[in-house]
């Protein structure tokens, strides 16, 4: 079955850096735009960034543009995203999400906590 | 960046009746907008893209509708797993943006 499952959050001192991975399986991964999607303790949901089929085409929002680098490798089936500089604010569960028209289907989400 | 906002955001209905969720974009986003359900602990899932399609799966007392600005979803014959959150989303414009979400809680 169609299935995204993410993997390496955890706790992190503010500054510090984290890598978030995302396993693909049961659809053609490079034929999907992928994004990463976010929910802090409690609130609503935040974009975070997306990239293209061919891994080339990239967004990013404010909040975490030129400290994030979001990233796939089609042939491992593998969305990834790199977090640099982590901040307190970027505590939130962070979800893998394909997007073909629409976010159609989600992962069940990765924690990340920035705490001293 | 298009601010997408929620009404209410706490809605109060009886179980077997309709709610209606209102959603609306600081500009328009033609007809690209999605709405979202979220239980507790749990992913959200997508239940209308193109501001009226139903997604897969997705029971028909889901329905949605609106253009440009303004959007509504519509929940009839409100059952026990529909009391959550739900979320609308533009994917218009770039940065893709949420809506702050509404609470459908039971009365």
């Amino acid at each position: 079955q169609v299935q995204l499952v993410e993997s390496g959050g955890g706790v992190v001192q503010p500054g510090r850096s984290l890598r978030l991975s995302c396993a693909a399986s049961g659809f053609n991964f490079r034929d999907y735009a992928m994004h990463w999607v976010r929910q802090a303790p409690d609130k609503g949901l935040e974009w975070v960034a997306v990239v293209g089929v061919d891994g080339n085409t990239k967004y990013y929002a404010d909040s975490v543009k030129g400290r994030f680098t979001i990233s796939r490798d089609n042939s491992k089936n593998t969305l990834s995203m790199q977090m640099n500089s982590l901040r307190v604010e970027d505590t939130a569960v962070y979800f893998c999400v394909r997007m073909p028209d629409a976010m159609d289907v989600w992962g069940q989400g990765t924690t990340v906590i920035v705490s001293s | 960046e298009i601010v997408m906002t929620q009404s209410p955001a706490t809605l109060s209905v009886s179980p077997g009746e309709r709610a209606i969720l209102s959603c609306r974009a600081s500009q328009s986003v033609s007809g690209r907008l999605a709405w979202f359900q979220q239980k507790p602990g749990q992913a959200p899932r997508l239940l209308i893209y193109d501001a009226s399609t139903r997604a897969t799966g997705i029971p028909a007392r889901f329905s949605g509708s609106g253009s440009g600005t303004e959007f509504t979803l519509t929940i009839s014959g409100l059952q026990s797993e529909d009391f959550v959150v739900y979320y609308c989303q533009q994917y218009n414009n770039w940065p893709l943006t949420f809506g702050g979400g509404t609470k459908v809680e039971i009365k």
